[in-house]
Parts: structure tokens; C-alpha cells; sequence
């Protein structure tokens, strides 16, 4: 069964700081990948997403992804957060067979202002 | 576009009690889920829908139940609900599970609280 390490369960930040979190998966095949956000009190929104092709993503808000396969990794980026990204961040991996994606535990982002 | 929609939103029960969690999709997706999400697990699928007419366990399908009504609708069942069911409860569709490409779309969430 496919799982997803997410490294850092915890960051602190301030704002204008540049923010990397980390995304690990265990399966070696064609993989999609997502990076996933919930705001306080809020349901969860895509990010971004990677399917095939240019594996550096760009998704709202200024964050990006960069997929590499030989370290079976996905790190979200962002040069510059703000306050407003103070949320939750959640990656999820889905294979062939049935692409129901497998989540990690999930980034807490608290930035201060 | 409302997207996808459940209710309650929030919910108290007691030990035993019984209630099912409403979930609508307006996108005329395939595909619909519940995960469930708890404090330093992540979301974890507890049954899902591929299409109309059929269900599936997920990871945690133990104590709950499932129906898919139409293609809209999937409801999810706690018939006797425990306290290790506190949790926040997230509906989710998309247009179909086996496709590469499959993107994930989720309700606002109902958070659950069992006594």
C-alpha cells in the first residue's frame, strides 16, 4: 500500500520568510501527486497538483512543487509567506489501479506577522 | 455552484446513539468518499463510491456504514456511535476514482462529537 511521509509536523515562521515543506512516497511507479491546504475552521483546497509533464508545479497563491522521481519526493515551496498562510498542509499520493489518493499527516504552518 | 455539500455541520451524541452524515455533489461526479480526520493522522478513507450503485471499504470502514442513493448523494452511517468516532467528517467527489488525473474535491466537513 502506498504511504506519504510528511517530515515536519510543525513549522514557525515569520513573515517574508521562505517556507519548504517535505513529501515523501513509497511507491515507484506512475504516481500522481497533490498538495493540499486547510485554513482554520475550513474544508480542505488543492494547491497544486502533478500529473505528468514539467515536474516543477505551480499552484495558487504563489506556491510551487517540484516532483523528483529519484528521491520519491514532492516539496511544496514558497519564497515569501504571509500571515494568511497559516493553515494546514496536507500531501496525497494516488497510483494506478485506483486513484484514490493516500494522504500524510499533515503541516501545521503557523506564520507570524 | 455549491460543490459538495453536507450536513450537520456539527454534531453531539451520545454513547450508542445513532445518526448518518448527509452528503450532496453538484459537479456530476462519478465518485464520491468519506474520510475522516483526526489529530496527527491525516484524513483516512473510511468507505468510498466509484460510481453509482457500488461501495468499497476504505482504510477504517469498522463501525460505520454507507449508502450511495444516486449519483448526487452518499450518506454515511455511524450506528452505534463510540467516543473513538470523535472526529471531523469530510465528504469528497471527483469525476472518477481510476483515472489518472483523479482530483479530489471535499465538503465542508462535520464535526462529530460522541459522548
Amino acid at each position: 500500500a502506498q504511504s506519504v511521509s510528511q517530515h515536519n509536523h510543525h513549522v514557525i515562521l515569520s513573515e517574508a520568510a521562505s517556507l519548504e515543506l517535505g513529501c515523501n512516497y513509497s511507491y515507484g511507479g506512475t504516481v500522481n501527486l497533490f498538495w493540499y491546504v486547510q485554513y482554520p475552521g475550513q474544508h480542505l483546497q488543492l494547491l497544486l497538483k502533478y500529473f505528468s509533464g514539467d515536474p516543477l508545479v505551480k499552484g495558487i497563491k504563489g506556491f510551487e512543487a517540484e516532483f523528483i522521481k529519484s528521491k520519491f519526493s514532492f516539496n511544496l515551496r514558497k519564497p515569501s509567506v504571509q500571515w494568511s498562510d497559516t493553515a494546514e498542509y496536507f500531501c496525497a499520493v494516488s497510483s494506478g489501479g485506483s486513484y484514490i489518493p493516500t494522504f500524510g499527516r499533515g503541516t501545521s504552518l503557523i506564520v507570524h506577522p | 455552484n455549491a460543490g459538495v455539500t453536507q450536513t450537520p455541520k456539527f454534531q453531539v451524541l451520545k454513547t450508542g446513539q445513532s445518526m448518518t452524515l448527509q452528503c450532496a455533489q453538484d459537479m456530476n461526479h462519478n465518485s464520491m468518499y468519506w474520510y475522516r480526520q483526526d489529530p496527527g493522522m491525516g484524513l483516512r478513507l473510511i468507505y468510498y463510491s466509484a460510481s453509482e450503485g457500488t461501495t468499497d471499504k476504505g482504510e477504517v470502514p469498522n463501525g460505520y456504514n454507507v449508502s450511495r442513493l444516486n449519483k448526487r448523494e452518499f450518506s454515511l452511517r455511524l450506528e452505534s456511535a463510540a467516543p473513538s468516532q470523535t472526529s471531523v467528517y469530510f465528504c469528497a467527489s471527483s469525476e472518477r476514482h481510476s483515472l489518472s488525473g483523479n482530483t479530489i474535491y471535499f465538503g465542508e466537513g462535520s464535526w462529530l462529537t460522541v459522548v
